[in-house]
């Protein structure tokens, strides 16, 4: 299974842009990359996913290198309700379960 | 919009009791996952159906089971409890039908075994 690993803690200012990595180093040509959150033990969310190119969608944007090593989740206007584990996953081949690694803990402040 | 459904939010039983936790998915849904998150751990995958047979299956003890039914709910049924299993339980639902596979998880069912 391709690794993932974030740091584990990072803060933010309320409003200004949240910018999580993730390294992927030994993905596959077809496995995807997905990112979930968690917010305080509530279930799992998902937010956005991308193979190559770069994604966007209502809730953030995934930048993936051209050679697909590594990534960075991008929350452009990040608030309080954003405060959340968030996890990049490695999606298998041929499987759709998820491995989560330990997250990056995101912290917003005012 | 309809989302995944667990019964019972919380659970509290003693040690070699028996429990069963059900999900209901999302309508139109026909995989089921499980996954196990306990204390100040991230989840884990447990097991998963589609179309009411399993599709993969991880890090479940022999004294769990699971099986999904013809109207894709699913039901784990957990044996002789240990103080271990206290978890949060969570069920995902998804469709082959989306091709992102993106797994939709419900709000989690609280077990406490003492």
């Amino acid at each position: 299974d391709a690794k993932t690993t974030q740091p584990p803690s990072m803060d933010c200012a309320e409003g200004r842009a949240a910018n999580l990595p993730c390294n992927h180093s030994t993905i596959s040509g077809n496995e995807y990359v997905y990112w979930y959150r968690q917010i305080h033990s509530q279930g799992p969310q998902y937010i956005i996913h991308g193979l190559k190119n770069n994604e966007t969608n209502e809730m953030a944007s995934l930048i993936i290198t051209e050679d697909r090593k590594s990534s960075t989740l991008i929350l452009p206007h990040a608030t309080l309700r954003d405060t959340a584990v968030y996890y990049c996953i490695v999606r298998v081949e041929d499987t759709d379960k998820l491995i989560f690694g330990t997250g990056t803990r995101l912290q917003v402040f005012p | 919009a309809a989302g995944v459904i667990q019964s019972p939010r919380h659970l509290i039983k003693e040690k070699r009791e028996t429990a069963t936790l059900k999900c209901y998915p999302i309508p139109r849904h026909d995989t089921v996952y499980w996954y196990q998150q306990g204390p100040g751990q991230d989840p884990q995958f447990l097991i998963s159906f589609y179309e009411k047979m399993q599709s993969d299956k991880g890090s479940i003890p022999d004294r769990f089971s699971a099986q999904q039914f013809s109207d894709y709910h699913s039901e784990l049924n957990m044996s002789s409890l240990e103080l271990g299993d206290s978890a949060l339980y969570f069920c995902a639902s998804s469709s082959d039908r989306s091709s992102s596979y993106e797994q939709y998880f419900g709000p989690g069912t609280r077990l406490t075994v003492t």
